[in-house]
């Protein structure tokens, strides 16, 4: 089974704070996604990576930078928080871009007071 | 851009009744059409998808119909169980590029017993 890990599941930040959201997956995939989950409007994408150290904007790239130094690894960085970035952080990863079934990681909850 | 519309936001049917849940898309270049379940608190996981070449596909209980000429696909669950409640997410790639997914907004399903 693939397994997607995000290292914090509830993290509490203030605003202006510089956020670090960490995915790692074991299986050796290519892409790797990250998703904002809120209610009534699905799961917006941030951004994307279709290989180490290429990424790609997604619908909603404001306020948010990627890093893929490693191809095991997308991390998510909010580099300064503000209270309208609360909410659920989803990572994602797939084989390639010809098999688009995404196994997701379970995810990191985030408030900015 | 790849807009994907779903239908209804909210779904409450009787144990036993079927639930019938509906997304509408744009570009008529989308070749793939997955859905995805999240039970409370989990990962979001894909339980069906289907291809343009096929108009319909069964899983036990779950179906998925596509209608190409209309642009919208559906998601058919038949003697609903308490298990089925979720919520379920459509979505379809974008087919230019690293083929990125984009998601409906989702559908809270909720069956009482």
């Amino acid at each position: 089974d693939v397994k997607v890990t995000q290292s914090s599941r509830y993290l509490v930040k203030r605003t202006g704070e510089k956020v670090f959201l960490e995915c790692v997956q074991d299986m050796d995939h290519e892409n790797m996604f990250w998703y904002r989950q809120d209610p009534g409007l699905g799961l917006r994408l941030i951004y994307f990576s279709y290989d180490v150290k290429m990424k790609e904007k997604g619908d909603i790239p404001e306020g948010y930078s990627v890093s893929r130094e490693k191809k095991e690894r997308f991390s998510l960085i909010l580099e300064s928080a503000s209270t309208n970035q609360t909410s659920m952080y989803l990572c994602a990863s797939r084989l390639s871009s010809g098999a688009n079934v995404l196994t997701f990681g379970a995810g990191s909850r985030l408030t900015v007071l | 851009g790849e807009n994907v519309e779903q239908h209804p936001s909210t779904l409450s049917v009787q144990e036993g009744d079927s639930a019938v849940i509906k997304c509408t898309y744009s570009d008529s270049a989308s070749n793939y059409f997955p859905w995805y379940k999240q039970e409370l608190g989990k990962r979001p996981q894909l339980i069906i998808d289907i291809r343009s070449n096929v108009g319909e596909k069964k899983d036990q209980r779950i179906a998925v119909t596509l209608n190409k000429t209309a642009k919208h696909f559906s998601l058919h669950i038949t003697e609903t169980q308490p298990e089925d409640s979720a919520v379920y997410f459509c979505a379809t790639p974008i087919i230019q590029g690293a083929q990125k997914l984009v998601f409906g907004q989702g559908t809270r399903l909720t069956i009482n017993p």
